[in-house]
This record gives structure tokens, sequence and C-alpha cells, in this order.
């Protein structure tokens, strides 16, 4: 759970799709977290998937899951200057049922009007 | 408000003086966490309360650190004799069960000058 990886930067313009992501460490993982961070600003949990599930959408936000690959991703449907911000996966700790967060180093979104 | 609620927001200290935060966690939450976020890189976690009882430290956690939570409620987290290195984003999360969903507050920056 410790190597949660992303890409660091992604640019999109205004009304375009953004595609964020990850990729986790642990297969016996059985939630992924995605949390959004504004400049300054704590962590707001933007959704999750559960890891018996290939795909979960919520309005603008559709997440895919690859558990062969373990490979996550976050796509953001008509991106919005709003949307620019950090995109963090994050994976629970299995090694103990009490819940910590691994998490990736964040995904710098920057939307171009 | 019901969200997780963290004071200060800022902090500046010296180097060699003790720093105590708060944090406020969601009321029915039983389960309450600590991160510590540097620049360019996710939250990393410190430490774990289910109730008042402490069940997790971080080898992050140096003995100049020490967290309470006495009532179950809110948590305290204090750094005594700071250093230039623990400046960084505190960030205090709740959740009502393990593995769920974890709710961050906004976060207490800290600059040890």
């Amino acid at each position: 759970g410790e190597d949660v990886e992303q890409s660091l930067f992604l640019s999109v313009r205004e009304g375009d799709s953004s595609v964020i992501n990850c990729t986790y460490t642990d297969s016996s993982s059985t939630y992924l977290y995605w949390y959004k961070q504004e400049p300054g600003a704590g962590l707001q949990l933007l959704t999750y998937i559960f890891s018996n599930m290939d795909m979960k959408q919520d309005q603008r936000l559709t997440v895919l899951l690859n558990k062969k690959d373990k490979h996550l991703s976050l796509r953001i449907a008509d991106t919005q200057t709003g949307d620019s911000a950090i995109y963090f996966c994050a994976e629970p700790d299995r090694g103990s049922t009490l819940g910590r967060l691994y998490f990736g180093r964040g995904t710098q979104l920057t939307v171009w009007p | 408000d019901t969200g997780v609620s963290q004071n200060p927001r800022h902090k500046i200290t010296k180097r060699g003086q003790n720093v105590t935060f708060r944090c406020d966690p969601i009321s029915e939450h039983n389960r309450l966490y600590w991160y510590r976020q540097t620049l360019g890189q996710g939250p990393e976690f410190l430490t774990y309360f289910q109730n008042e009882a402490q069940l997790e430290k971080s080898r992050l956690l140096s003995d100049r650190f020490s967290a309470e939570r006495p009532k179950g409620s809110f948590s305290t987290l204090e750094i005594q004799r700071t250093e230039q290195g623990d400046s960084a984003m505190y960030l205090c999360a709740s959740s009502s069960r393990g593995e769920g969903e974890q709710y961050f507050g906004p976060g207490t920056r800290l600059t040890v000058t």
C-alpha cells in the first residue's frame, strides 16, 4: 500500500475530458478513493469505488477500476476551470483493520479557459 | 457546518517552541486520524484513535509528538521543541468505520522559523 503512483501534472482545455490515472499496490484493497485538494485547503472526498466494481459513475465523474493491472482512473467530463486542483488517489492499509490511507503524490490538474 | 474542523488554521512559531493543534471530528464518527502533508506530497499517516484509545502510531511520530483524544470527541496534537522540518500541513480526518471513507478538515499549516 505504500507505493501508490500517479502522474504529477495534467493540463486540459475547458470543456474537454480529463483522465487522471493511478496505480496501487494491494490487490486485496476493498475500497479505493479519489480526493480533491484546492490550494491551501484540506482534502475533499470526491468518490470511491468498491473492489467488486469495474466502473462507477457519479455525475461528471467516472471511476474505472482494473484489478488485474491494479489501475484506477478518474475521468472528469466537461472539465471546468473550477476543477483545477490536485487530485489524490488513496488505498487503505490492509495490513490492519485500522483504515489508514496511503496516498499518491497527487496529480495537479490545470484547466485552461 | 457539521464537517471536521481544525484550529488554528495557521501557526507560525520559532524553532524550539511547543505548539498544539485541535481537531473536532464529525460528531458521530468514532475514528479519528492525523496526517501530515509536506509540499508536493500526499498526506502521510501519523496516528489513529478509535474513541479515546490511540491504537496506532506511525514511525513518523517522534517522541516530540503526542496526541490525545481524552473523551473520544475532539483530539489534540502537540509538538514539543519544534524543528524546521516540522513545517507542514497537519490534517485531521474522521470516519465512522474502518476502511470507510475519511472526511478531512481544512488542516493546520505550521511554519517553524
